[in-house]
């Protein structure tokens, strides 16, 4: 089962900075906060990835908590390309295996 | 480098028959993860291998699912027997090691429809 929780549904207008929260209050130590979206049923995106410092790349930024139970993905000036189902996944891995596990994610609509 | 590549994309079998998808990891891959999302639903685990090797099966339906990653050559996801539930959009992807911090790579997905 997943082990983040997301609110299911957002909205951004286009232009403006879009914060997608996520929960994670039972991460452990060793294991890495991951985002991926998918556009409209193609193939889930990879967008970034922290341990507990935040992080940020072309795409996006991510700022994780001190306690790092939450986290938040921000994509700075959200276009109407961004509307996709955004997935918040901790790693899991038990003895090599690294699979990640998706939730049901947030359903972002970025709006003219 | 040219991506995970899943084909066919679109794949159409009648009840009773078998199903096979193929996935070419990225170049330097030696990972591979098969998920299956249902329409409207969120993406399954399905199995995890590496080159010749079952490293994690667990989301893998007991009967008429299988799959491998030779040495050479795509990984197959076989489907035996097919029924209309089985329908849905089956995923590859594939990851350079599962040591460390790695993202995995998606291909587009073979979208199986049974009739």
């Amino acid at each position: 089962d997943a082990k983040t929780t997301q609110p299911t549904s957002m909205d951004c207008a286009e232009g403006r900075a879009a914060n997608l929260p996520c929960n994670h209050s039972t991460i452990s130590g060793n294991e890495y906060v991951y985002w991926y979206r998918q556009i409209h049923s193609q193939g889930p995106q990879y967008i970034i990835h922290g341990l507990k410092n935040n992080e940020t790349n072309e795409m996006a930024s991510l700022i994780i908590t001190e306690d790092r139970k939450s986290s938040t993905l921000i994509l700075p000036h959200a276009t109407l390309r961004d509307t996709a189902v955004y997935y918040c996944i901790v790693r899991v891995g038990m003895g090599g295996s690294e699979k990640l596990v998706f939730g049901k994610g947030t359903k972002l609509t970025v709006n003219p | 480098n040219a991506g995970v590549m899943q084909n066919p994309r679109h794949l159409v079998r009648r009840r009773g028959q078998e199903a096979r998808l193929r996935c070419s990891p990225m170049k330097g891959h030696s990972h591979v993860y098969w998920y299956r999302q249902l329409p409207e639903e969120g993406l399954k685990f399905m199995v995890y291998l590496q080159k010749e090797n079952i490293i994690d099966e667990s989301g893998m339906p007991k009967e008429r699912f299988s799959a491998e990653f030779p040495k050479e050559g795509p990984s197959i996801l076989r489907i035996q027997q097919v029924v209309r539930g089985d329908s849905a959009a089956y995923f590859c992807a594939s990851s350079p090691s599962a040591g460390g911090v790695t993202e995995a790579f998606f291909g587009q997905g073979t979208r199986l429809t049974v009739v």
